[in-house]
């Protein structure tokens, strides 16, 4: 149990261009969702975090109009990274949690497979 | 702010048994995870420990917790080749976000 798919694994687009990452949760409703970005050979960065019906939480540092959130359903996030260019170029990774932001208790994150995301 | 350190390499033969440090600043952390993550894939939840527990064993897998110490550790009985890759432990504190340590690439030999 506790399936979460990120959509697509990889994408290669021009610079400029605006890319659209998808994650689902498959089997359970995600109250909360997180984005990751991964530079190579290092740990993850947390991006934003978004609870169901709600904004999306920024950490700092991370552009807001550069890097939407969506969080629309109990099963789907969306982030679309706007005019990309190539040192938008990373590994992105998606988790899921059913327990909401603040929350306290065992509310383990599952993590999607992630999407290489390369700007030319 | 939480700061969580892993050493970033280990190499281990088949066989033996590899062990993972993580040592964490947040005394206040509730659960600590260990999360596996193998190349170009996200990350996969192996175990998880309660911050009032000391020791959980789980098949081939032994998490020690030393709170005094804010030390963890991941053991691997019997590794495989088919364990090499990225291991991170990270924390949780209050919170749903998590911390992450900076990931320990292990190695397996056949």
């Amino acid at each position: 149990g506790a399936v979460v798919s990120q959509h697509p694994s990889w994408v290669i687009c021009k610079s400029g261009t605006s890319v659209k990452i998808e994650c689902r949760s498959l089997d359970f409703q995600a109250t909360t969702m997180f984005w990751y970005r991964q530079f190579p050979k290092q740990s993850l960065m947390l991006m934003a975090t978004s609870n169901e019906g709600s904004k999306a939480t920024y950490e700092q540092g991370v552009e807001k109009d550069k890097f939407l959130i969506n969080h629309a359903s109990l099963t789907l996030s969306t982030l679309t990274v706007t005019s990309a260019h190539p040192e938008d170029s990373s590994f992105y990774i998606c988790s899921a949690s059913w327990g909401r932001t603040g929350g306290f208790g065992y509310q383990p994150q599952h993590f999607g497979d992630g999407t290489r995301l390369s700007i030319l | 702010g939480e700061d969580v350190e892993q050493s970033l390499f280990l190499s281990v033969r088949e066989g033996d048994s590899s062990v993972i440090n993580c040592t964490y600043t947040d005394s206040s952390s509730t659960y600590l995870y260990w999360y596996k993550q193998e190349p170009g894939a996200g990350l996969q939840l192996l175990t998880y420990i309660f911050s009032n527990m000391d020791m959980k064993q789980d098949q081939r897998l032994t998490v020690l917790l030393n709170k005094k110490d804010k030390h963890l550790s991941l053991r691997i009985a019997d590794t495989q080749t088919g364990d090499s890759a990225i291991y991170f432990c990270a924390e949780k504190s209050g919170a749903n976000n998590l911390f992450f340590g900076t990931g320990t690439r292990l190695t397996v030999i056949p």
